[in-house]
This record gives C-alpha cells, structure tokens and sequence, in this order.
C-alpha cells in the first residue's frame, strides 16, 4: 500500500529558529516528491524534487531527496511569524494522473 | 488571471440535500482535481479528469460525481449528502508537460446536518 507519512506532526518554536521537516514514502513507480505551504486557504506550492541530493533552494526554505532511503526534508532556517503553517509533502508517481498526500506537519512559529 | 475558483466558499446542507460545487481555472490547464481535506487526513482525492471529457475514480469517490463540463470547468456533485461529507473540498488543476505541481482553489467548506 503506498503511503506518505509526515514527521513530526506539529512542532512549535520562537522566531529565529531553524527547522526540518520530514517526509518519508512508499510508492510505487516514484515520479517526483512536492511540497506545499497552507495557510489558512489553498496549498501553495513550494518544491518539486525528482533527482536525489539536489537542493532546491528559496529564500530561507530548502528540500533535498534522497531517492535510496525514501525521503525528504524541508528546511526553514531563521524562522519567522509568517512561517506559521501547515507542510504538505506529496508524491507523483509516474503513469498517474495525481497526487497522494501526507497527513501535514503543523509548524507555528511563535515571537 | 484568477486561477482556480470555486463556488461557493461556504455551505450548509442538510442531510438528503443535493448541490454542486463549481470549479473554474482560466490557465488552459488540461487536469482538473477535486479533494477533500479533513482533520488529520491530508487531503485525499475523490475524481480527477485528465483531460476534457475523461473523468477517473480518485481514492473516495463514493457519494460524489463529477462532470468536466469543458476545459475550464470540472463540478463535484452531492446527490444526497451526509454529515461524513462534512469537510473542505479543494479544486486543483496542473500544467501538464511535464510540470505536474498542482494550483489549488481556495477551497469550500461544507458543513451537512
């Protein structure tokens, strides 16, 4: 059964803080690993991944794949307020039309 | 450019009502998707239409139907709603050619009594 499991569920840290998310996954035929932002509305997207140990960097936020052990993470370094959300991994798998969502992890981020 | 939109934000049924949530995306994507998202589930996908005139099962489809009326529309329809369809029902629609990261509308939250 494919799966898409989130670590930790939530976390809560002070502004300035830096912090990883993981995302680990079972699926059949990998195509590519996403992650999202949600607020308080719609996911926003963030990152694709699709080849292992390329970092894929914005502004404080970055996600590396690891292909061999089936993961990836989120980093969000000096983090602010505005941070405060929920981070949807996601995986693609190839011949498939859609995504299959983890559960979440809840960060706030408090001053 | 509005994206993806959805009608109606919001929602009350009672149970045995019929509606139809409406989706419109206005970037000539060919994918359309409806999930829904619940407490501690993530979101989960109920139909998908891969492009104009197809539709497919998602993972819940059960009490759902859909209808991809053209390129830009694809509805979600309750025939007769139950309160385990009480959630937050989220349209989405990708590129397609090889950029397959999903734009989501704001989303409705349906509440059924």
């Amino acid at each position: 059964e494919d799966k898409v499991v989130q670590s930790p569920l939530s976390l809560v840290v002070h502004e300035g803080d830096t912090v990883t998310l993981n995302c680990s996954y079972e699926v059949t035929n990998f195509r590519s690993l996403l992650w999202y932002k949600q607020e308080k509305k719609a996911p926003t997207f963030l990152f694709m991944l699709t080849s292992s140990g390329i970092e894929k960097k914005s502004g404080r936020l970055s996600s590396i794949l690891d292909k061999k052990e089936l993961f990836s993470i989120l980093n969000i370094t000096a983090t602010q307020t505005g941070d405060s959300a929920v981070y949807l991994c996601a995986v693609e798998r190839a011949g498939a039309n859609n995504l299959f969502f983890g559960t979440g992890t809840r960060l706030t981020v408090i001053p | 450019n509005a994206g993806v939109t959805q009608t109606p934000k919001f929602q009350v049924l009672k149970t045995g009502q019929s509606m139809t949530l409406q989706c419109a995306q206005d970037m000539n994507h060919n994918s359309m998707y409806w999930y829904r998202q619940d407490p501690g589930m993530g979101l989960r996908l109920i139909y998908y239409s891969a492009s104009e005139g197809t539709t497919d099962k998602g993972e819940v489809p059960n009490g759902y139907n859909v209808s991809r009326l053209n390129k830009r529309e694809f509805s979600l329809r309750l025939e007769s709603a139950a309160p385990s369809q009480t959630s937050v029902y989220f349209c989405a629609s990708i590129p397609g050619l090889a950029r397959n990261e999903q734009f989501f509308g704001p989303g409705t939250r349906l509440t059924v009594l």
